[in-house]
């Protein structure tokens, strides 16, 4: 198992640029999350999905748009991108079931993003 | 609402001591989980341990412990026998047991391990 991808590792946009981060997993989880994490802070929760077709917002989900058509994908959408967006995005997968005792979340590389 | 405090923004310790990495945590939910990853210099989230709050007995993983003081809403982890490769960000997080299983993130400690 590759376990959670993301693409790209780096990334530099112009502000007002968008694009969509990518991420995917292999492991059959149903529940996946979308994280940044600022310079010298932890992670905060931009979007989750707990299946395909549903989504919702965390605690940081503006400038943000996420789809979940399959269990295996996840994007990350921006739109306009803005110098308040420069920070390193992580995706995360976990399994929500029963005999699992603590569903651990799974996360990718992540993606470093600057806006410029 | 919940919410994280890692006090200890860095830390350095002699290769082969102990430490322990503080984590308090707020909550009213009666039924939580609380997690610690150690994130290297290469960046990636690497899932540590886990304590449930209905635990009984504090989780042991290997080198990781984890010093369960409920009443006092701590979570604090412990490392024994340290090495270089401990070098690390470490962050504590929680979630509620039952829901959609978000995890909150302390601000994390800066662990650095001197030879």
């Amino acid at each position: 198992n590759a376990g959670v991808t993301q693409t790209p590792k780096f990334r530099i946009l112009k502000i007002g640029q968008s694009m969509t981060l990518q991420c995917t997993q292999d492991m059959n989880h149903n529940y996946m999350y979308w994280y940044r994490q600022d310079p010298g802070m932890g992670l905060k929760l931009i979007y989750y999905s707990v299946g395909a077709g549903i989504t919702d917002k965390g605690e940081v989900p503006n400038g943000y748009n996420v789809s979940r058509s399959t269990t295996e994908d996840f994007p990350l959408r921006l739109e306009l991108a803005a110098p308040s967006q420069t920070s390193v995005y992580f995706c995360a997968s976990s399994y929500s079931g029963t005999g699992r005792i603590y569903n651990e979340q799974f996360f990718g590389p992540g993606t470093r993003l600057t806006v410029l | 609402a919940q919410k994280i405090t890692q006090t200890q923004p860095g830390m350095f310790v002699q290769e082969k001591e102990a430490v322990t990495l503080d984590c308090t945590y707020d909550t009213s939910d009666p039924s939580y989980g609380l997690f610690w990853y150690k994130q290297p210099s290469s960046g990636e989230m690497i899932f540590l341990i886990y304590q449930g709050s209905y635990d009984q007995q504090n989780a042991t993983e290997g080198r990781y412990s984890l010093n369960f003081q409920k009443a006092r809403k701590s979570a604090n982890l412990v490392i024994s026998a340290s090495q270089l490769g401990d070098s690390a960000m470490y962050f504590c997080a929680m979630r509620f047991l039952y829901g959609n299983e978000k995890l909150t993130f302390g601000t994390g400690t800066r662990l650095t391990i001197i030879p």
